[in-house]
Parts: C-alpha cells; structure tokens; sequence
C-alpha cells in the first residue's frame, strides 16, 4: 500500500529536550516535505526536500532541521524544542516533474507538545 | 507570496442540502488542489485543478477552476455526514510547494 509513515504520532516533551520525526515514504517520491498546522494559521511549509541531499527552508523554518539522506526517508529534527513549536505536524511527498503537476500524500500527523 | 483565502470558514449544513466552498488567490492559479481533512488527521487527496474552467467530479463532490477570476469553487450536492471535516485547498506556489489556504470546517446536522 502507497503511504507515508510518520513517527512517533504523539509526543509530549519538555522545552530544550532534543527530539526527532521521522517520516517514510514507500512510493520512490523525489520531493518530501514538513508542514506545521496551527489554529487560526493553517499549514505552513517548514522544509522541503527535491531529492537525496537536497533540502530548501519553506516559510516557517527557524528551530527545524532536515537531512535527507536516503530517497524513502526525510526526519525532521528538533535540536532545541520550545513551546511556539507545540503543533500538530505533517510530512508529504510526491513526484516531481516540471511539466506536470502530482498530488501530495500526507502522513497522518504527528501531534508534538513542547512544556 | 501567494495567499489563498477560503470562504466561509465555517458552515453547517442540513443533511441533503447543497453547498458550495471558495478559494480565491492573489495570484494567477496554476495547479489547484483540494483536500479533505478530518480533525487532528492526515490529509485525503480530493482533486486537482490544472487548466482554467477544468472542472471534475469524484462521488458527489465537483471542483471547477475559474482562471480568470483566479478561483476555484467545491460544491458538494446532496451533503452526507461523511461529508464533514475541513476541506483545504492549495496551490503551487513554486515548483512543487505548496500554500495551501486556512480551511473551511463543514459540518452536516443530520
């Protein structure tokens, strides 16, 4: 079955602690990326990725990190969490072709709480 | 950068009744997506918008792209309780990113 795998899908942890998700794609996608969902502001793109080694900041990504080592993989990590970043997260992927546009699949989320 | 605006943000409908979401952006749409998400869960693919006046259709829900007036419209005809949840749509703002608006949470009252 075509999905994306975020882990863990529910995380409480206290301020500074640092803390990865991981995110997992079996659909040989070249483009993954992180999104943040917030009451009131909707989804935010923090990091984006176009394929192995290459990653590129979104529009919300101070305190994020990303590697993307391998195709299939693209962790986003927290070096120092802090309570602005308590949000409900998302990873996605698609193909990528310049003439044609794909759909985005989306991870079921991942719901962080930073005290 | 580009802003995508839904209206309304909110509706509750009867059971059976029509109704009819908008997304307008500030700049002209070239891939226009919907998506449905059911609260604090992931987001389902609904449809994809390419070409002005395109339109489709999948079940009882039809997307149409209007180029021009730089906006796409969801109607869903004949509502269902499955129906609820937040309908979002997003647009591509550089190669393969997506902005995506801030949502409208349909519910359907039996």
């Amino acid at each position: 079955e075509a999905q994306v795998t975020q882990n863990p899908r529910y995380l409480i942890t206290v301020t500074g602690k640092k803390l990865t998700v991981t995110c997992s794609q079996n659909m040989n996608h070249e483009y993954m990326s992180w999104y943040r969902q917030d009451p009131g502001l909707g989804l935010r793109q923090i990091y984006y990725s176009m394929n192995v080694e290459v990653t590129d900041k979104g529009d919300v990504p101070e305190g994020y990190k990303v590697s993307r080592k391998e195709k299939r993989n693209f962790p986003l990590i927290l070096e120092s969490p802090s309570p602005n970043q308590t949000s409900l997260y998302f990873c996605a992927s698609s193909s990528v072709d310049r003439a044609y546009y794909y759909e985005q699949y989306f991870g079921p989320g991942t719901r962080l709480t930073v005290t | 950068s580009q802003e995508l605006e839904q209206s309304p943000q909110s509706l509750i409908v009867q059971e059976g009744k029509n109704l009819t979401i908008n997304c307008t952006s500030s700049k002209t749409l070239y891939g226009l997506y919907w998506y449905k998400q059911k609260y604090g869960e992931g987001l389902i693919f609904l449809m994809m918008l390419q070409k002005g006046g395109e339109e489709k259709s999948h079940e009882k829900i039809t997307a149409k792209l209007d180029e021009k007036k730089q906006q796409s419209s969801l109607h869903i005809t004949a509502s269902q309780p499955s129906h609820a949840g937040i309908y979002l749509c997003g647009a591509d703002t550089r190669y393969s990113t997506l902005t995506f608006g801030k949502g409208t949470m349909l519910l359907v009252s039996p």
